[in-house]
């Protein structure tokens, strides 16, 4: 069964940290992967997209890794502001039926 | 340009009644996607429809049905609802040329109640 895990459900950390959301997958034959951003109630927004054949992309203050052979991704937000504090999930387009797996979530809280 | 759009914003409905949920996608866009989404959990994918065609479709019973239409605006129905069915129903496009490659775009999407 094709599955994404993210751990943890839930973090808190001091605003001006750099940390890490992890996020895994159980088909190393992915073609994509994607990094989103939901606010409380709200709709997804697309942050970063990883082709199978990249290793990684970026923006802003945002950098996503992705590791096939491992199955996982990471993505990296550097100097957390308060703005950032939202849910963030990620998915995967692991066969051809295209469709996006997704993950659980990581509830992202940064405490000013 | 605008993004993706979706009405209604939020609805109540009773159980064992029929809802009809709408979603216009970003100009140019020619695939629609449909994901349900209940509360602390990840989304969960329905449908997706290109160029009026069924795509793919998710596990979900023969109750959830869809369809594109020539502007490529796409309506999700659901029939005899179940409590189960409270959900937030969102809805995607993207150009739909090369589904492997493409960013999805979401809309803010449609909050369904059911009692």
């Amino acid at each position: 069964k094709q599955e994404v895990t993210q751990i943890p459900a839930a973090l808190s950390v001091p605003e001006g940290e750099n940390l890490v959301l992890n996020c895994s997958f159980t088909d190393s034959a992915i073609y994509n992967l994607q990094w989103f951003r939901q606010d409380p109630g709200k709709g997804l927004t697309s942050l970063l997209l990883i082709q199978s054949s990249q290793r990684e992309q970026t923006s802003g203050r945002l950098n996503a890794s992705l590791d096939k052979s491992s199955g996982r991704s990471t993505l990296y937000i550097a100097a957390s502001q308060p703005g950032d504090s939202a849910t963030y999930l990620c998915a995967a387009i692991m066969d051809s039926n295209y469709q996006l797996i997704w993950g659980a979530g990581t509830k992202l809280i940064i405490k000013p | 340009d605008a993004g993706v759009t979706q009405s209604p914003t939020h609805l109540i409905k009773t159980r064992g009644q029929h809802v009809t949920l709408r979603c216009s996608p970003i100009s140019g866009h020619k695939s629609v996607s449909w994901y349900q989404q209940v509360l602390g959990q990840g989304p969960q994918f329905i449908f997706q429809y290109y160029e009026k065609e069924e795509r793919g479709r998710g596990n979900f019973p023969d109750r959830f049905s869809a369809r594109q239409f020539p502007n490529y605006s796409s309506e999700l129905n659901v029939n005899a609802l179940l409590l189960g069915d409270s959900a937030l129903y969102l809805c995607a496009s993207s150009w739909g040329t090369r589904l492997t490659q493409e960013t999805q775009y979401f809309g803010p999407g449609t909050r369904l109640l059911v009692l």
